[in-house]
């Protein structure tokens, strides 16, 4: 049973415009979420993270939403950059310590000139 | 510099051969996990540990150990047991801290059974 479904397997944007990644969740009980990025052959790098108690966290080009009502996420990425192609995932984890994560299947984002 | 490496990058096995992965970190971080990816899958959980001497199953376990015996290392071994070995590894590590748990991964370890 995928607790963290991430239903869009890929996505191209052009560079410059804004890149919208989804993420749903059906556990309820998840109150933090994460969003890594990977590059292939690489392990994930962390990029942006939001606490159940927030419904926007923001850091530079890369903004996460947060509707807690409709059980999903998404990540903002303004002003797409090729740089950015990669696989990102989605990660939730309930309680703390949130040492468990569980991660959806990922979303290849191509970024083309 | 801090960081986590794992080694080999690439490992070739024969069918029935046990095979130890390597994962050390230099980032004084108490916790470490295994991850296992498939291709269009997400990250899996194979096991982890938060301290030293002890350590958790997580989602895929079967046919998995590990052992957690110093902080900064937490080796995975893939036994004959494991019926489907071929994937994509990565090993983590986190700080425990409350509310907040991002985790850092190594490059991982592409393990191709023959």
């Amino acid at each position: 049973d995928q607790q963290v479904k991430q239903n869009s397997p890929s996505l191209s944007v052009q560079e410059g415009r804004i890149s919208i990644l989804n993420c749903d969740y059906t556990n309820s009980m998840f109150d933090y979420f994460l969003w890594y990025k990977k590059y292939p052959a690489e392990g994930p790098t962390f990029l942006i993270s939001i606490s159940s108690i927030k419904d926007k966290n923001e850091d530079g080009r890369f903004t996460v939403f947060l509707n807690k009502s409709a059980k999903h996420l998404s990540l903002h990425i303004v002003p797409s950059q090729p740089g950015d192609s990669a696989v990102y995932f989605c990660a939730a984890s309930e309680g703390a310590p949130a040492s468990k994560l569980t991660f959806g299947t990922g979303t290849r984002l191509q970024v083309t000139l | 510099d801090g960081g986590i490496t794992q080694s080999p990058k690439y490992l070739f096995r024969k069918e029935g051969q046990n095979v130890t992965l390597s994962c050390e970190q230099n980032l004084n971080h108490d916790a470490m996990y295994w991850y296992r990816q498939d291709p269009g899958q997400g990250l899996r959980l194979i096991y982890y540990s938060q301290i030293v001497n002890d350590f958790q199953k997580g989602d895929i376990a079967e046919g998995y150990s590990v052992s957690r015996e110093k902080k900064e290392s937490f080796p995975l071994t893939v036994t004959s047991a494991q019926k489907n070995p071929t994937a994509f590894y990565l090993c983590a590590s986190s700080i425990i801290i409350f509310g907040a748990d991002e985790q850092f991964f190594g490059p991982g370890t592409r393990l191709t059974v023959l």
